[in-house]
């Protein structure tokens, strides 16, 4: 199975910061990549699929990059409604995984 | 628009089974990816299982193999995740998601497994 491992596991920052999080595949998973943000009590929400490619109605500041193994979310003038837990998650149809999750806090 | 609505909290004997269903509303079941998620508390997001139309076939995570079943009622656009032997470590909420993306999620059904 693919193993997702997402760094770091939490930071803290504050609005108006640009934020980095990473994801590596244990393999090249090309570019099956999504990531989700979830706030406390909530169902997750998808924020990008296919690595780059934001959903409808996500906001600018929000941006998926990478291919192969190495993945980045980057989130630029962090307002406080995203203040979550983002997880990466490999959607590969014969064995998705989830990332450990990255909690953004203030 | 899709929606998903899932059926409602559980709670479970240390041995028993639990059936949680998740319904559609507009797409048909029969056209699209379902997946089942699962959260213990506090803790990160879980594979558990996937059936998609175009394979027709479903796929489960090699831990609830033999201990979890997914299957579908396309009449009724519902899909079902029913799990045998409950332990206290199944204690979660449980998640219902569409799409190839994971698109869509539903709002959980939280399974409690106590004596």
């Amino acid at each position: 199975d693919i193993q997702m491992t997402q760094s770091p596991s939490s930071l803290a920052a504050s609005v108006g910061d640009r934020v980095t999080i990473t994801c590596r595949a244990s393999q090249d998973i090309s570019n099956w990549l999504a990531w989700f943000q979830q706030k406390p009590d909530k169902a997750p929400k998808s924020l990008i699929y296919a690595a780059s490619t934001l959903q409808s109605g996500v906001p600018s500041r929000f941006s998926g990059s990478g291919s192969g193994t190495d993945f980045t979310l980057t989130i630029t003038n962090l307002q406080p409604e995203d203040f979550a837990t983002y997880y990466c998650h490999h959607y590969h149809r014969y064995a998705p995984s989830f990332g450990g999750g990255t909690k953004v806090e203030i | 628009q899709v929606q998903v609505e899932q059926s409602g909290a559980e709670v479970k004997r240390p041995g028993a089974s639990v059936k949680v269903s998740c319904r559609v509303f507009g797409y048909s079941l029969s056209e699209i990816s379902i997946h089942w998620v699962r959260q213990a508390p506090g803790k990160g997001l879980e594979w558990m299982g996937s059936f998609v139309p175009e394979d027709g076939e479903t796929i489960y995570a090699q831990k609830f193999q033999g201990r979890v079943s997914m299957t579908e009622d396309t009449s009724l656009d519902t899909g079902y995740m029913e799990m045998s032997s409950l332990i206290s470590e199944d204690t979660a909420v449980y998640y219902c998601v569409l799409g190839g993306d994971f698109d869509y999620w539903g709002q959980g059904t939280l399974v409690t497994v106590s004596s």
